[in-house]
């Protein structure tokens, strides 16, 4: 079955400090994956993309995440987070075939502590 | 540029109504998505829309549909409302299907 899984409900970690979100995935397709970002009563932001090429991607706002196809990962990582990244992150996986049809991971709820 | 534009922001609906849902996509965008987010389930593609004709469709059952319009606006429409289908109802549009997603800030719907 295709399915995206973010083993960490909550994260909690100090202004300034670094910051890894987990992410793992099972597709039949070649995938396409991406990060979102979610704030309160917002609609969700693409933080980045990951097609093909290089495994490492950067984004926007200072993060990147690293596609390891051996591992069916593609976590997000930022070196020092700030305050105003306290959301809930949201990693998808689709592909070409499947268009906008994302499959959603159930999110990790990111609080950051002074 | 104006961004992806749902309607209403907030609605709220007794078990057995109907509700329709609209979204503007961004000007120039001929794609778009419906998601639903709900605490429990998470973020569920419900469709897409390119070109007036439904592309693709999730997993949901028929009281669940969808349309789009010749200036690329779009409407869902529930019908017979259960209490699980309170949730968030995201908009997406993209210029084609394929490319980068921008949501609207939702429609939050609920039944009581």
């Amino acid at each position: 079955a295709q399915s995206v899984t973010q083993p960490d409900i909550h994260i909690t970690v100090s202004e300034g400090a670094s910051l890894e979100l987990r992410c793992n995935y099972s597709y039949g397709a070649t995938p396409y994956l991406f990060w979102y970002v979610q704030s309160p009563g917002q609609g969700l932001q693409l933080l980045l993309k990951y097609f093909s090429g290089d495994t490492l991607v950067q984004g926007i706002k200072g993060f990147e995440a690293e596609f390891k196809r051996s591992q069916s990962s593609f976590n997000l990582r930022k070196p020092s987070v700030h305050w105003s990244d306290a959301a809930e992150y949201f990693c998808a996986v689709g592909s070409d075939q499947a268009g906008t049809a994302l499959i959603f991971g159930k999110g990790t709820t990111l609080s950051v502590s002074s | 540029k104006a961004g992806v534009t749902q309607t209403p922001r907030y609605l709220i609906k007794t078990r057995g109504q109907q509700v329709t849902l609209s979204c503007s996509p961004i000007s120039g965008h001929r794609s778009v998505s419906w998601y639903q987010q709900t605490p429990g389930q998470g973020l569920q593609f419900l469709f897409e829309y390119f070109s007036e004709t439904q592309r693709n469709k999730g997993n949901f059952p028929g009281r669940f549909s969808g349309r789009q319009f010749s200036n690329s606006r779009s409407e869902m429409n529930v019908s017979t409302l259960e209490l699980g289908d309170s949730a968030l109802y995201l908009c997406a549009s993209s210029l084609a299907p394929g490319e980068k997603l921008f949501f609207g800030s939702g429609t939050q719907l609920s039944v009581l």
